[in-house]
């Protein structure tokens, strides 16, 4: 069955502070995903990835960078974080680019911000 | 541009109802369609999904959703709840990212269904 770990699994932070939220995948897919959602909100993404050492812009970037060092791992960087990011972070993989796949979260990591 | 309304934010019920939950989207084409369950303190986990052909799909835990594209809807369906089924449920339409880059994911707001024993 895929496999998604994030870790922390929760972290409180400081205001301008920096902040690694990491991902780890051992389904072998190539393509991974970082996801914010907010209270009674559904999932945005922030950032995607497609290969090894190459990041892609989601629909809310502007204050997250991100990070696929290998294919089995993605962090998500805030570098200076902000009292609005605080959020609970998704990690998702799926096998294939195509429209139709399945994608496999992890369990979350929920970040306060103070 | 894009969108996924899913117009009810909470739902309760007995157990052993029957249950619907609402979906409807906006996209110019027919999109790939899907629902989302995320039980407590865990990750998202597919439910069901759509493409073509027979407008009803069944799904795990005897879920079912029906796709409409007159209405634009892919209303979530079970005839009989159980306790276990409360969670917050996800719909969700696919498009295709730019430079074969992967499946991109809209969501609506989700539902938070819970299930009086």
């Amino acid at each position: 069955e895929a496999a998604v770990t994030q870790s922390p699994r929760s972290k409180v932070a400081v205001t301008g502070g920096k902040v690694t939220l990491s991902c780890h995948q051992t389904n072998n897919h190539d393509y991974m995903y970082w996801y914010r959602q907010d209270t009674g909100h559904g999932l945005r993404l922030i950032h995607y990835s497609y290969v090894a050492d190459s990041t892609e812009k989601g629909d809310i970037p502007d204050g997250y960078k991100a990070s696929r060092p290998s294919q089995e791992n993605f962090s998500l960087i805030l570098e200076l974080a902000s009292l609005s990011q605080t959020a609970v972070y998704f990690c998702a993989s799926s096998r294939d680019w195509a429209s139709a796949e399945t994608l496999y979260f992890g369990s979350g990591t929920r970040l306060t911000v103070l | 541009a894009q969108s996924v309304t899913q117009p009810d934010a909470r739902v309760t019920v007995s157990e052993g109802a029957s249950l619907q939950l609402r979906c409807k989207y906006s996209y110019s084409a027919t999109p790939y369609l899907f629902w989302y369950v995320q039980y407590p303190r865990q990750g998202l986990q597919l439910l069901l999904k759509y493409y073509s052909g027979d407008p009803v799909v069944q799904g795990v835990n005897g879920f079912e959703a029906e796709f409409s594209k007159s209405n634009s809807s892919f209303h979530l369906r079970k005839a009989s709840v159980h306790w276990s089924d409360s969670a917050v449920y996800f719909c969700a339409v696919s498009i295709t990212m730019n430079n074969n880059a992967g499946a991109k994911l809209t969501f609506g707001g989700g539902t938070r269904l819970t299930v009086r024993p």
